[in-house]
């Protein structure tokens, strides 16, 4: 099975601008789980989706938000860039339905946001 | 709010040689998941080895085994006869059961010399 992928890998906009980061999960995969990370936060939990809706969802401000379309494939998306906000974005998909302790969430391989 | 904390920001260990990693976790909860994830420079990051709260057994994977300490609130990963290709940075994690939102610590960086 071929891995979660991310797209785009490299990422450079500006202050003000928006972006949108797109991530298809490994197939028969039905969350998606996004996280940020930066050296100074370190990994922190964006938002997850099950069926197209929002099941969790971090402590970020509303700039940032995500969707999830039919197929799983999910998008995040982020409007009026900060300079804060350049980072690595990771994608994790994940098979089931409960969450138990065998599930593993499959990391894709991030999204290197900057901005400048 | 959970916090995992990992106390040590790099750690070096010859090949061949054993090295233990620290991670302590602060929650109220009595059931919880641990993980160990890998992050090696191409920065994918990889599942090492996870642990049920609820199971007093630590796990082992291969090299890879924890020490779970539940009272203490401690769980360090062992790697044994290390390897070059163990060199990453590895994040301690814990989950609640149904849930996926991971709260990682900040990570430890592994450098494994010759």
């Amino acid at each position: 099975k071929a891995g979660v992928t991310q797209t785009p890998r490299y990422l450079i906009k500006t202050r003000g601008q928006q972006v949108t980061l797109s991530c298809s999960p490994i197939s028969g995969h039905r969350s998606v789980s996004w996280y940020q990370q930066t050296p100074g936060q370190g990994l922190q939990f964006l938002f997850e989706y099950f069926s197209e809706t929002q099941r969790n969802k971090g402590n970020f401000p509303g700039r940032f938000s995500g969707r999830q379309f039919s197929n799983s494939r999910s998008e995040m998306n982020v409007s009026t860039l900060e300079l804060g906000d350049s980072a690595l974005y990771l994608c994790a998909s994940s098979p089931s339905l409960a969450g138990g302790p065998r599930e593993t969430q499959y990391f894709g391989p991030g999204t290197r946001l900057l901005v400048l | 709010a959970q916090t995992v904390t990992q106390s040590q920001p790099e750690m070096s260990v010859q090949e061949a040689e054993t090295v233990t990693l620290s991670c302590t976790y602060d929650t109220s909860e009595s059931d919880y998941y641990l993980f160990w994830y890998k992050q090696p420079p191409s920065r994918q990051m990889i599942l090492v080895i996870r642990q049920e709260a609820y199971k007093q057994q630590n796990a082992t994977e291969n090299r890879f085994s924890v020490n779970f300490q539940k009272a203490a609130k401690s769980f360090s990963l062992k790697i044994s006869d290390s390897q070059l290709g163990d060199a990453a940075m590895y994040f301690c994690a814990y989950r609640l059961p149904f849930e996926y939102a991971l709260n990682f610590g900040k990570g430890t960086s592994l450098l494994v010399t010759p």
